[in-house]
């Protein structure tokens, strides 16, 4: 059974840094896409970074890019995403989401998420 | 970037009606759309995958159709667990990953 938690979320100032993490079970870790997808209180779904299988290509949204990192620990099947410089519109639920093998960035399953508020 | 836009925003109607929700895509993304389900407090479900298939458990009055612009998801008969907000996304151009603005599916 696949399952996805993360973990990490909290209160951060504008301005400073967050690292969000997300233990992963139940498939081949190191072959999946695995993505970051964050919605904001109220709002619609924002894809926000993706680390591909296999190859551990990496992409931000431009909204993001230069401020976020994703990586990932195969040895402990975690999945990060390192948040610095971060303002009022990153805070988010951010959801841990499995893609497929490779490239394929079907959304399978979702982790319950954890949330980022970022206030002064 | 590929805009995904739904529609209505808002559906109102009664348990056991059929709902018909609406995505059309600012280009085409051939078959790569997906239908997610979100209740309160829960994270999105996947309902379907490549336009047309139903994901894992997911119930047979569940149903997409559609292709390269316009896309509908189809509810035949609405079950009480059904009233929640609905997402599209594709994956057929990115980055970025894009998912349409959401339709709640609220009770009459």
């Amino acid at each position: 059974e696949v399952q996805l938690l993360e973990s990490g979320g909290g209160l951060v100032q504008p301005g400073g840094s967050l690292r969000v993490s997300c233990v992963a079970s139940g498939f081949t870790f190191s072959s999946y896409a695995m993505n970051w997808v964050r919605q904001a209180p109220g709002k619609g779904l924002e894809w926000v970074s993706v680390i591909c299988g296999s190859d551990d290509r990496t992409d931000y949204a431009a909204s993001v890019k230069g401020r976020f990192t994703i990586s990932r620990d195969v040895s402990k099947n975690t999945l990060y995403l390192q948040m610095n410089s971060l303002r009022t519109d990153d805070a988010a639920v951010y959801y841990c989401v499995k893609g497929g093998t490779g490239t394929n960035l079907l959304f399978d399953y979702w982790g319950r998420g954890t949330l980022v508020t970022v206030s002064s | 970037e590929i805009v995904l836009t739904q529609s209505p925003a808002t559906l109102s109607l009664s348990p056991g009606e059929r709902a018909t929700l609406s995505c059309r895509a600012s280009q085409s993304v051939h078959s790569y759309l997906a239908w997610f389900q979100q209740k309160p407090g829960q994270a999105p479900r996947l309902l379907i995958y490549d336009a047309s298939n139903r994901a894992t458990g997911i119930p047979a009055r569940f149903s997409g159709s559609g292709s390269g612009t316009d896309f509908t998801l189809t509810i035949s008969s609405l079950e009480p667990e059904d009233f929640a907000v609905y997402y599209c996304q594709q994956r057929y151009n990115w980055p970025p990953v894009t998912f349409g603005g959401g339709t709640k599916v609220e009770i009459k």
